[in-house]
């Protein structure tokens, strides 16, 4: 099964404020996921990236809020822009393995004052 | 889109005790997936099980695709066990249910 390292682990940030949330695989891959999971509550998935494209994002979530950059198979980010209080919560990348499933990095809580 | 559903959405075991917890969809879906979210966040795979059943020490899970429902059997609880156990479908992207809080008390 694939390694995901995440960081940060957790930050608390000033609202009008941006965070990148770096996610690293330790073998390559085709697609990674990026999910949002507020609190006490499910998983939601915010945007697919590819590599050598642009992100796919689900309804309700738009490019200059939550900017996606994906450099090469192993790597990615997230931004979350200008943030807000609604904005705290915890955000997690993921990638799939086609005979074992979806596999998640430690998470990234945020926190926004 | 498919709705998984989890129930129920609180448990509150003793320790020792066995448990059940089920999870339905409203569709056919490729794969399902049962994972344990622990007190700080971290997301564990449990089992990737799109049909059949599978143990791994004391968990065990079963689903049935045809019937649209798949179920998770933690035996001996221990505190360990706590936290969020969440069911995830997948079609065309994987769907979260809503999940079941589970809390064992020593």
């Amino acid at each position: 099964s694939a390694v995901i390292s995440q960081k940060p682990s957790r930050d608390i940030c000033q609202r009008g404020t941006s965070l990148t949330i770096q996610c690293q695989v330790d073998s390559q891959v085709t697609m990674m996921f990026w999910y949002r999971q507020q609190p006490g509550q499910s998983l939601t998935l915010i945007a697919t990236a590819n590599q050598g494209s642009e992100a796919t994002y689900e309804s309700g979530f738009v490019i200059d809020k939550f900017p996606i950059s994906r450099p090469n198979l192993t790597f990615s980010t997230l931004t979350v822009s200008n943030m807000s209080p609604e904005d705290s919560s915890i955000y997690l990348c993921s990638v799939e393995d086609l005979s074992l499933g979806a596999f998640f990095g430690q998470g990234t809580r945020l926190t926004v004052v | 889109g498919i709705q998984v559903e989890q129930s129920p959405p609180d448990l509150i075991l003793q320790e020792g005790a066995n448990s059940t917890l089920r999870c339905n969809f409203s569709d056919s879906v490729n794969n399902l997936q049962w994972f344990h979210q622990n007190p700080w966040g971290q997301l564990i795979n449990l089992f990737y099980i799109p049909s059949g059943t599978k143990q791994n020490g004391r968990l065990s899970a079963t689903t049935v695709a045809t019937e649209r429902y798949s179920l998770l059997y933690i035996s001996s609880s221990q505190t360990t066990d706590s936290g969020v156990y969440f069911c995830a479908v997948e079609r065309a992207k994987i769907i979260f249910g809503k999940g079941t809080r589970l809390h064992i008390l020593p």
